[in-house]
């Protein structure tokens, strides 16, 4: 079983779309992440949930918008999308004393 | 949190230890330092972490002297494989449970035959 589940692995979309990236993890932690990492592999975190409340939130543009309907999920969706949100998308999720990685979703706004 | 500094790359060969340092000069008492390895195209996978002097485990030994301003990640042996970036990070909150999870650039190493 993957403990952190991200859907979709890659996406491509047009500017202007709204889209949704989905995570699962089936680890029963409490806190959750989303992190972006672009063409300079620069790993940025973006929101972190603990027990589904928000505890970052990073210089996001509004149009990122995270949802958690539970502590198992953290579903990530832009709005308008624009050529410079083309990056990697990480999920993970953390314990006490390490965090798992989502194998990442590969967005590209054309 | 604790600013880290690193090496932005380090080359090494096959069958060679190679030590990565981490400087952390405001680690806070209540912090912990923790490696993560990321291989292209995946995400971060946890390597190894630690509070003071040594510890060791299949993978790695993660060396911290009494000040702890400073860890040496070590690799011992590396192989091709071993050929990543390599994150270290300070959180006093563990491997980031309170949602503090954050990166710095990391150090490329590359492993040559």
């Amino acid at each position: 079983d993957t403990a952190v589940s991200q859907t979709p692995k890659y996406l491509v979309t047009q500017m202007g779309n709204d889209k949704s990236i989905k995570c699962e993890q089936n680890l029963g932690h409490d806190t959750m992440y989303w992190y972006k990492q672009d063409s300079k592999k620069f790993l940025k975190i973006m929101f972190s949930y603990n027990n589904k409340e928000l505890i970052i939130n990073e210089t996001v543009p509004n149009r990122f918008s995270p949802k958690s309907p539970d502590k198992a999920h953290l579903n990530l969706h832009i709005n308008s999308l624009e050529l410079g949100d083309s990056a990697v998308y990480f999920c993970a999720s953390s314990s006490r004393t390490e965090a798992f990685f989502g194998q990442g979703t590969r967005l590209t706004v054309v | 949190l604790a600013k880290t500094t690193q090496p932005i790359s380090m080359d090494s060969y096959e069958g060679q230890e190679v030590n990565i340092t981490c400087s952390h000069n405001n680690i806070a008492t209540n912090d912990y330092i923790t490696w993560y390895q990321q291989f292209p195209s995946q995400g971060p996978r946890f390597i190894i972490q630690g509070y003071k002097t040594k510890v060791t485990n299949e993978v790695a030994s993660l060396f911290i002297p009494a000040d702890r301003k400073s860890s040496t990640l070590s690799l011992p042996r590396v192989s091709l494989s071993d050929t990543a970036v390599y994150y270290c990070l300070v959180d006093r909150n563990y491997g980031g449970s309170q949602g503090n999870l954050i990166f710095g650039k990391g150090t490329k190493l590359s492993v040559k035959p």
